[in-house]
C-alpha cells in the first residue's frame, strides 16, 4: 500500500513565485526523501531528511519534516519554468525499500 | 560520468512475446532496483536486488523476472507481456539501504 500521500496533486504557478508541496505518511520512517521527475525521465534525488531531523536546505529547495504529524513539505523558493516536473516523496522504513507517494505536478509558467 | 544506462529506451512487443530490458551501473552500488511506472502514477517496486540476494515484492506477478549477472548488470524479462504491462520501467540503484537512489531514464515499453 502506498505510505505517502501528496497534496496538491497539482500546482500551477508564475516564473519567481514560491511552490509549496506537501507530504503525509502514516508508519514511521527512518527517512524521507523528495524526488524530481521531468516528463518522460527517470527520477532525480533531490533532498534526503531524516526522522531526527526537522528542516534542511538545499540551494533554493527548503524541506521539513514533522514526525509528529507524519508530514513534511518541499519549498521551492523563485521558481523557474525549469523547474516544472513531477515532484514525488518517498518513505524509508530502514532496509532496501522506498515507499512513493503519488506526486505534484507543478507547472512553472514564464 | 558514473550513471546508471537502462536500453532500451523504447521498446515494442507484441503481446505475449518475452521481452528483456537491461540496466547497467557505473556507481558499483550494492542494490538494484526495478520499478513499474504507468502514466501520472508513483513508481511500483517490482522487485531489488542486495548484491546477489533477490527481494521479490508480494504482489509483483509471477511474469516478471530478473537476473544480476554481476554488479553492473540487472535485467528485467516480462515472459508473457500483457496490454497491462506497459508501462515506464526505471531501474534505480543505491549505495546502501536508505540512501538515495539513483535512476536511469527509464524504458518506455509498448505491447502490440
Amino acid at each position: 500500500s502506498q505510505q505517502g500521500e501528496e497534496d496538491p496533486q497539482a500546482l500551477s504557478i508564475q516564473e519567481g513565485e514560491n511552490a509549496t508541496m506537501n507530504c503525509s505518511y502514516k508508519t514511521s520512517i527512518n527517512n524521507l526523501q523528495w524526488y524530481r521527475q521531468n516528463s518522460g525521465r527517470g527520477l532525480v534525488h533531490l533532498i534526503l531528511i531524516r526522522s531526527n531531523e526537522r528542516e534542511k536546505h538545499s540551494g533554493r529547495l527548503r524541506v521539513t519534516l514533522d514526525t509528529s504529524k507524519k508530514s513534511s513539505s518541499l519549498l521551492i523558493t523563485a521558481s523557474r519554468a525549469a523547474d516544472t516536473a513531477s515532484y514525488f516523496c518517498a518513505t524509508s522504513k530502514g532496509g532496501s525499500r522506498l515507499t512513493f507517494g503519488e506526486g505534484t505536478q507543478l507547472t512553472v509558467n514564464p | 560520468d558514473a550513471m546508471v544506462i537502462q536500453n532500451p529506451r523504447y521498446q515494442v512487443t507484441q503481446f505475449g512475446k518475452p521481452v528483456t530490458l537491461s540496466c547497467s551501473q557505473t556507481l558499483n552500488h550494492n542494490v538494484m532496483y526495478w520499478y513499474q511506472q504507468k502514466s501520472s502514477q508513483a513508481p511500483k517496486l517490482l522487485f531489488h536486488y542486495y548484491d546477489k540476494d533477490f527481494n521479490n515484492e508480494a504482489d509483483t506477478p509471477d511474469n516478471f523476472q530478473s537476473r544480476r549477472p554481476n554488479t553492473s548488470f540487472c535485467f528485467l524479462d516480462i515472459r508473457s507481456p500483457g496490454l497491462g504491462d506497459a508501462a515506464m520501467y526505471l531501474c534505480a540503484t543505491s549505495s546502501d539501504p536508505d540512501q538515495p537512489q539513483h535512476f536511469g531514464d527509464g524504458t518506455r515499453l509498448s505491447i502490440l
